[in-house]
């Protein structure tokens, strides 16, 4: 009865590196979801993944954020060349399906950038 | 656009008393609504979600929301506030008819004193 698993929980890291943040999903469910929380822009859509279709990636701020889910199961949002800007919690979530399955979050990955 | 309002980022009640959080949305398409809550350092967690049944919805701890179409609202309440309440709130809605991403809010935090 695992519910959405992020790691690592912390994350800290000098500007200019690349982080990857991983996020496992309830089993069985079908689509995961990407978002950011930093106080100034409240929660943020990044990403989403539905079942074999082409994601939504309408949310990424920049070229350096990427991500991909592999196997339909686990995701990995990887952050090139980090900026201050870039500190925040990622949340993963997933759901059985899309809308109007509600989404199950992660406790999410706090990176700070130094 | 899907949008969320919400009025007030901070909200104080009293324990024991009525705990109203509110929530404005604006979609062009019929909408689905959810009501988070997120305890520190941990993930969102679904309070209740609306999605076209009736109206009145009822979750988890003692919330329930009503659906307003003709007041573009979805305010939660409690009847009696608990200290264990205190937390941030998030009400989201769709980001369109056809993806699974959540438009947030900013955010109530609720105060419950004793």
């Amino acid at each position: 009865g695992a519910g959405v698993s992020q790691s690592p929980s912390n994350k800290v890291t000098e500007k200019g590196k690349d982080v990857e943040l991983r996020c496992d999903p309830i089993s069985g469910h079908t689509a995961l979801y990407w978002y950011r929380q930093s106080l100034g822009q409240g929660l943020e859509f990044l990403i989403y993944f539905q079942g074999n279709s082409a994601p939504d990636k309408s949310g990424l701020p920049s070229d350096r954020f990427s991500a991909e889910r592999t196997g339909g199961s686990v995701s990995t949002l990887t952050i090139q060349r980090t900026q201050q800007e870039d500190s925040a919690v990622y949340l993963c979530a997933s759901s059985r399906g899309s809308l109007p399955s509600p989404q199950h979050f992660g406790d999410g990955t706090r990176l700070s950038i130094l | 656009a899907q949008s969320v309002t919400q009025l007030g980022s901070h909200v104080s009640v009293s324990e024991g008393a009525l705990v109203l959080l509110r929530c404005n949305y604006s979609s062009s398409v019929p909408p689905y609504l959810f009501w988070y809550v997120q305890y520190p350092n941990q993930g969102l967690q679904l309070l209740l979600k609306y999605t076209s049944a009736a109206t009145l919805v009822k979750g988890i701890n003692g919330f329930e929301a009503e659906f307003k179409k003709s007041e573009t609202s979805f305010h939660l309440t409690k009847p009696s506030a608990h200290m264990s309440d205190a937390a941030e709130y998030f009400c989201a809605v769709n980001g369109s008819s056809n993806t699974g991403k959540l438009i947030f809010g900013q955010g109530t935090t609720l105060q419950v004193k004793p």
